[in-house]
């Protein structure tokens, strides 16, 4: 079936620790996302693909960095610039050409820092 | 730029009742608007989605929601709730171009009692 797969689904983190997170589409779509969600603040934007080598900064990147070399594979590090970094992360992808702005997304990878 | 206004970060109703969950939005071009459900620890999942064919658009679960163009509204409804409706609900918006960020609200939980 396809779909998108993230892993870990939990990961524990020590303070000043980076940790990477997994997003791997089979859907061939061309753009992913990365979203952080918190409580009661909705979803979040951190960074997005469009294309492969290509990537955008978006609303809350600090702390975060992320990579496009393969069209299925986008994953996110969290690094220990980052300051509040115990969240629920998603990943989500869609298509570009003739799209109508749908995203689909992973189940979702919890990061706990102790 | 667009945004997205829930109003109530929680509903409950009981089994049975209306279910009737509130977005406005703005935007500067015709927007896409969508309708996602996310359960506990999952990712999000499409309950509906508005691109500007009918303004009243039907859904999986039961779900519909009606654009209201004078109103920038897209009030998500459900005639009978069940209980295997408590979820969170989120309302976006995208601003059509050919790659996607959705503006997401914050969120609606919806609580359904016995």
């Amino acid at each position: 079936d396809g779909g998108i797969t993230q892993s870990p689904k939990y990961l524990f983190r020590k303070e000043g620790q980076n940790v990477t997170l997994s997003c791997e589409q089979n859907l061939n779509h061309d753009a992913m996302y990365w979203y952080r969600q918190d409580p009661g603040q909705g979803l979040r934007l951190i960074y997005y693909s469009q294309i492969v080598n290509d990537f955008q900064k978006g609303d809350i990147a600090e702390g975060y960095s992320v990579s496009r070399e393969k069209k299925e594979s986008f994953p996110l590090t969290v690094t220990s610039a980052q300051k509040n970094p115990t969240a629920f992360y998603l990943c989500a992808s869609s298509i570009v050409t003739g799209q109508t702005g749908e995203l689909f997304f992973g189940e979702g990878s919890r990061l706990t820092v102790l | 730029a667009q945004s997205v206004t829930q109003l109530g970060s929680h509903v409950s109703v009981s089994e049975g009742a209306l279910v009737l969950l509130r977005c406005n939005y703005s935007s500067s071009v015709p927007p896409y608007l969508f309708w996602y459900v996310q359960y506990p620890n999952q990712g999000l999942q499409l309950l509906l989605k508005y691109t500007s064919a009918a303004t009243l658009v039907k859904g999986i679960n039961g779900f519909e929601a009606e654009f209201k163009k004078s109103e920038t509204s897209f009030h998500l409804t459900k005639p009978s709730a069940h209980m295997s409706d408590a979820a969170e609900y989120f309302c976006a918006v995208s601003d059509r171009r050919g790659y996607s960020t959705l503006t997401f609200g914050k969120g609606t939980m919806l609580l359904v009692s016995p």
